[in-house]
């Protein structure tokens, strides 16, 4: 079973900046946070990922806190291409897998 | 650079019937997976090879799932009988090494209905 929780849905608009929470509150020290995203009919995209520092790539952004326990995506500015389901997850060092839960349903309004 | 490639996208079949999916990785990528999402359910892994060697398969419902990799590149993943309860979409992956911060590059998936 998925070890996070994420709210089940969220909207944002066209432009503003989208920020998805992901509660992680038992990850132990060698578990990295990742976050992929699946756009309708499509398979799931990675985006980031990261481990205590906080990340940044050209998709995204990932802030973790402090206690690890939570963690925050943020699109800058949102797209309409950006709706879909995002999904965050817990991956041992080593293990490869990917459990993947529910996920959050991102909608971004124009 | 050429994506995961999957087919059929669809397929229907009745249940009893057997069905199989195929998949090519991305080239020069060692480890493969099979995964299966049911409607509203992110995706569960089903089994993950390294090359041509099974590294876990204990999500495989063995009885009438099967998969193989014969010559560590492309895998046929078959189901026989199939259930009602098999309509999923079936999604194959592949990363280059299987290591630990080895992104996943997912194929469009397979539609299964099962009537």
């Amino acid at each position: 079973d998925a070890k996070t929780t994420q709210p089940p849905s969220m909207d944002c608009a066209e432009g503003r900046a989208a920020n998805l929470p992901c509660n992680h509150s038992t990850i132990s020290g060698n578990e990295y946070v990742y976050w992929y995203r699946q756009i309708h009919s499509q398979g799931p995209q990675y985006i980031i990922h990261g481990l205590k520092n906080n990340e940044t790539n050209e998709m995204a952004s990932l802030i973790i806190t402090e206690d690890r326990k939570s963690s925050t995506l943020i699109l800058p500015h949102a797209t309409l291409r950006d709706t879909a389901v995002y999904y965050c997850i817990e991956v041992s060092q080593g293990a490869q897998k990917l459990v993947f839960g529910q996920g959050t349903r991102l909608t971004i309004n124009p | 650079e050429a994506g995961v490639a999957q087919s059929p996208r669809y397929k229907i079949i009745e249940k009893r019937q057997s069905v199989a999916f195929w998949c090519n990785p991305i080239s020069g990528h060692a480890t493969l997976y099979w995964y299966q999402q049911i409607l509203g359910q992110g995706p569960k892994l089903l089994i993950q090879f390294q090359n041509n060697g099974v590294v876990d398969d204990s999500q495989l419902p063995k009885d009438r799932f099967s998969a193989e990799r014969l010559k560590g590149v492309d895998s046929t993943l078959k189901i026989q009988p199939a259930k009602l309860e098999d309509s999923a979409v079936y999604l194959c992956a592949s990363s280059f090494a299987g290591g630990l911060t080895d992104t996943q590059y997912f194929g469009p998936g397979t539609r299964l209905t099962v009537l």
